[in-house]
């Protein structure tokens, strides 16, 4: 298995835009969470889905933020419109549900001007 | 709710010496603990987890870890650290009752001199 896929590795775009972060988690995992870390405020969990259904949505930031998981091989997050505060590395990760380990993707580095 | 504290936010070392990475942890019910690390520009991955049983988790690369409930703490260790060991390591908690949001620690630099 290529372990959790995410693109673009790399984003600048300029305050304003709309910024859509993609995933494809590990076949068969059938949870998926994002996650953003900084410097300032570390790793937090920004929602999670369990069998392609929003679980907890606790920890997206404001309304700027959306999540969806159209089927259990895709996931994207929208930010729209973006802001420099939201300049972060965004992780996707994975889990056989009971299995208790998180499958992380390398992450998106988001940069926004 | 679960919080984890991990006590250093960098711990430099020289190359074959132990090391000791200290996290605890603050929860009204029983948990599962867990370390992941983290190699520059890459995401997390499991070093090692306690679930139940044995206190003593041993992991990949060498680590193992401790389960103290009365200390409430799950700090992480190496006997003789090398090189590539040179990562951020996260202290992570989740309640074993049920749901998934799993709270990680702020992090702990591991920087290995050579």
């Amino acid at each position: 298995d290529a372990g959790v896929i995410q693109s673009p590795r790399h984003e600048v775009t300029e305050m304003g835009q709309e910024v859509t972060l993609r995933c494809k988690p590990i076949s068969g995992h059938d949870y998926l969470f994002w996650y953003r870390q900084t410097m300032m405020r570390g790793l937090e969990l920004l929602i999670y889905f369990n069998n392609n259904v929003p679980i907890d949505d606790s920890g997206m930031p404001e309304d700027r933020f959306s999540a969806k998981m159209p089927n259990a091989s895709f996931s994207t997050l929208k930010i729209q419109p973006s802001e420099p505060r939201d300049s972060a590395v965004y992780f996707c990760a994975s889990e056989e549900g009971g299995r208790n380990e998180q499958f992380f993707g390398p992450g998106t580095r988001l940069t926004v001007l | 709710a679960q919080s984890v504290t991990q006590l250093d936010s960098q711990v430099p070392v020289f190359e074959e010496a132990p090391v000791e990475l200290r996290c605890n942890y603050s929860s009204s019910v029983s948990v599962y603990l867990f370390w992941y690390v983290q190699y520059p520009n890459q995401g997390l991955q499991l070093l090692l987890k306690y679930l139940s049983g044995s206190t003593l988790v041993k992991g990949i690369n060498g680590f193992e870890a401790e389960f103290n409930k009365s200390q409430t703490s799950f700090h992480l260790r190496k006997p003789s650290v090398h090189i590539s060991d040179t990562a951020e390591y996260f202290c992570a908690v989740t309640r074993n009752t049920g749901g998934f949001k799993t709270i990680f620690g702020a992090g702990t630099r591991l920087f290995v001199k050579a």
